[in-house]
């Protein structure tokens, strides 16, 4: 069974900031790893796809990295806006296993 | 592009009765789409999955009498709640995988359910 563990639970930024949220991952053929934001009372909005390890990928101020056995969102300098619920799954077939999810709380 | 739209965004009901929530891909097909039930402060929780004309595919402990789904064309599908009870209010989303891409999916904004 697809695992995902992220962390950590809660983060609290000051503007411009910048920091690191993990995404640890065990399953069986990694299929996709994906990262969406979810604000509250809305659906997850579509961040990054990774496929394979050493892969990244950028936008805007976030930069998405995967490893084996991880991968990691990075936030530059971040804004108020940034602040957000992000979410990590995996996917070994069809099925998206998700994590709890990091809340980034970004102050001015 | 990827845009995936829900209808309605809210909706209030009398227990006994049923909820259609229409799921719609705007600007793509989506050979499978998959609904989710989202609780306060937990993470998203995969109830089904459908794919086009054919039956959806429930996860184990989803009552599929309670959950209707229907995916008649590669742009809509519908989640029926039917006899709706209050411990079925929840928050709801679809999300939907494009035909020709790969295993990304793209999510509607959700509906919030309560049942009175």
């Amino acid at each position: 069974e697809d695992q995902v563990t992220q962390s950590p639970e809660a983060l609290r930024l000051q503007e411009g900031e910048s920091s690191s949220l993990n995404c640890s991952y065990t399953v069986s053929g990694l299929r996709g790893l994906f990262w969406y934001r979810q604000d509250p009372g809305k659906g997850p909005e579509f961040l990054f796809t990774l496929y394979s390890a050493g892969e990244e990928k950028e936008k805007e101020r976030l930069k998405a990295t995967l490893t084996k056995k991880e991968s990691f969102l990075h936030i530059t300098a971040p804004k108020p806006e940034d602040s957000a619920t992000y979410l990590c799954a995996v996917t070994s077939d069809y099925k998206l296993s998700f994590g709890a999810g990091t809340t980034v709380t970004v102050r001015a | 592009g990827a845009v995936v739209s829900q209808h309605p965004s809210w909706v209030i009901c009398k227990s006994g009765t049923s909820v259609k929530i229409e799921c719609r891909s705007l600007d793509f097909q989506a050979t499978t789409m998959f609904w989710y039930r989202q609780f306060p402060k937990q993470s998203l929780m995969l109830m089904a999955t459908s794919n086009e004309g054919s039956k959806a595919t429930y996860e184990q402990g989803v009552e599929k009498d309670k959950f209707l789904i229907n995916h008649a064309s590669l742009t809509l599908s519908t989640l029926t709640v039917t006899s709706a009870h209050p411990e079925d209010s929840s928050f709801y989303i679809c999300s939907a995988r494009s035909a020709g891409g790969r295993e990304t999916q793209y999510f509607g904004p959700g509906t919030r359910l309560l049942v009175l």
